[in-house]
């Protein structure tokens, strides 16, 4: 069963902090990665993505770090808002033909 | 500009009861995706539609069917409603199925009592 699995489950962050979320995959063959937000009452939406011939990608205060040789990939979000306060789910690809997998999600507090 | 379209946001079933969730997108997208969203469980897949035509059965396909009427239409059907799917339904569409941007619906929140 190919999976994705991401910690921590909840997550509390100081506003100014970074936070960080990581994801480790199993399937060799995953080549997307995706991270979406989601608040509550919405649906999910693309956050952010990479892809595994780069080890980093950054979008303003969004990072994704990616170790490939460790398959584990990282989601760091800095100078931390308390609009950042959403659930996090990170996702892989399989192959160009295959659906996204999910992570479990992470639940992230900012405080104020 | 609509994205995806999902009907109803709400609904409470009595168990045993069957219902239609409605799903549509304007994006002309040929992938179309039900989830199903649980408190600690992510998201997890029920059914796909990886191109007009074409059903699959995702993670959790038990006690749902699914029909993609056309390219923009992909419905999902509850035949006897259990306490146990009870949950948040997404709707979701992609240009393809893999390795490009999925868009959500804003959800149907189900009770089934």
């Amino acid at each position: 069963q190919q999976q994705v699995k991401q910690s921590p489950q909840s997550l509390i962050v100081q506003k100014g902090g970074i936070s960080i979320i990581n994801c480790a995959y199993e399937n060799t063959a995953f080549d997307y990665f995706p991270w979406y937000q989601q608040f509550p009452g919405k649906g999910p939406a693309l956050l952010i993505a990479i892809r595994p011939d780069v080890s980093e990608k950054k979008e303003g205060r969004f990072t994704i770090s990616f170790n490939k040789s460790a398959k584990q990939f990282s989601l760091h979000i800095m100078d931390s808002q308390p609009g950042d306060s959403a659930t996090y789910f990170c996702a892989a690809n399989p192959n160009r033909d295959d659906k996204i997998i999910f992570g479990k999600g992470t639940r992230l507090h900012i405080l104020p | 500009n609509a994205g995806v379209t999902q009907t109803p946001k709400f609904q409470v079933l009595k168990t045993g009861q069957s219902m239609t969730l409605q799903c549509a997108q304007d994006m002309n997208h040929n992938s179309m995706y039900w989830y199903r969203q649980d408190p600690g469980m992510g998201l997890r897949l029920i059914y796909y539609s990886a191109s007009e035509g074409t059903t699959d059965k995702g993670e959790v396909p038990n006690g749902y069917n699914v029909s993609r009427l056309n390219k923009r239409e992909f419905s999902l059907r509850l035949e006897s409603a259990a306490p146990s799917q009870t949950s948040v339904y997404f709707c979701a569409s992609s240009f393809a199925t893999g390795n490009t941007e999925a868009f959500f619906g804003q959800g149907t929140r189900l009770t089934v009592v």
